[in-house]
């Protein structure tokens, strides 16, 4: 399978501390990609990093790529209940349209 | 500039019935691309189109399963005579046209079908 994993599966916090979560991938990528999921709703794009790059800033949200290891990390900083939701690493490779998503975190920020 | 736009939002059938999802794109998207969701999975691809073509339709099954994405009007999955497992959310996105910034995927809210 082609599908990436992240983790941890679940991660729970308090309000104001900062959330780390972790995605591996098996392929080449082109870019990764970050998204959002709240509770039965679709997925919100939040931020693209490209395989050339190492570090991308988007707000509280801070995310890293490191092609050797095939993993890439989303930092969520100063988190708020707000923050509450499962979150997914999706990446594209060599057919450069098909995005493969991992199965999420699931982050619970608590007031 | 309304969002991606699926229906119906909840889809109840029996099984054996016939399922038809709808996904209108984003105004001036013209690639679709379904994705089915499992409770607690991620999103398994399904079948990429574009306007009246099935450009990947690799994680589709073979069977019972079909897409389309005519030239006027909404994208379609068809599940034919749906069995429990059918039972998922189904979500659509959209892109635009293949140039600079149509990478990401811009996603409907889904629709949550339920096979009794």
């Amino acid at each position: 399978s082609q599908q990436g994993e992240e983790d941890p599966q679940a991660l729970s916090i308090q309000e104001g501390e900062n959330a780390t979560m972790n995605c591996s991938y098996k392929t080449s990528i082109n870019n990764l990609q970050w998204y959002r999921q709240n509770s039965g709703r679709g997925l919100v794009h939040l931020i693209l990093i490209r395989s050339n790059e190492r570090e991308k800033h988007s707000g509280r949200l801070r995310v890293t790529l490191d092609t050797s290891k095939k993993s890439s990390s989303l930092l969520i900083t100063a988190s708020r209940a707000a923050d509450t939701a499962s979150y997914f690493c999706a990446h594209r490779g060599g057919s450069n349209y098909k995005l493969t998503f991992g199965k999420g975190t699931l982050l619970t920020v608590n007031p | 500039n309304a969002g991606v736009m699926q229906n119906p939002r909840h889809l109840v059938r029996r099984r054996g019935q016939e399922a038809r999802l709808r996904c209108s794109p984003m105004k001036g998207h013209s690639h679709v691309y379904w994705y089915r969701q499992l409770p607690e999975e991620g999103l398994k691809f399904m079948v990429y189109l574009q306007k009246e073509n099935i450009i990947d339709e690799s994680g589709m099954p073979k069977e019972r399963f079909s897409a389309e994405f005519p030239k006027e009007g909404p994208s379609i999955l068809r599940i034919q005579q749906v069995v429990r497992g059918d039972s998922a959310a189904y979500f659509c996105a959209s892109s635009p046209t293949r140039r600079q910034g149509s990478e990401k995927l811009f996603f409907g809210s889904g629709t949550q079908l339920s096979v009794l």
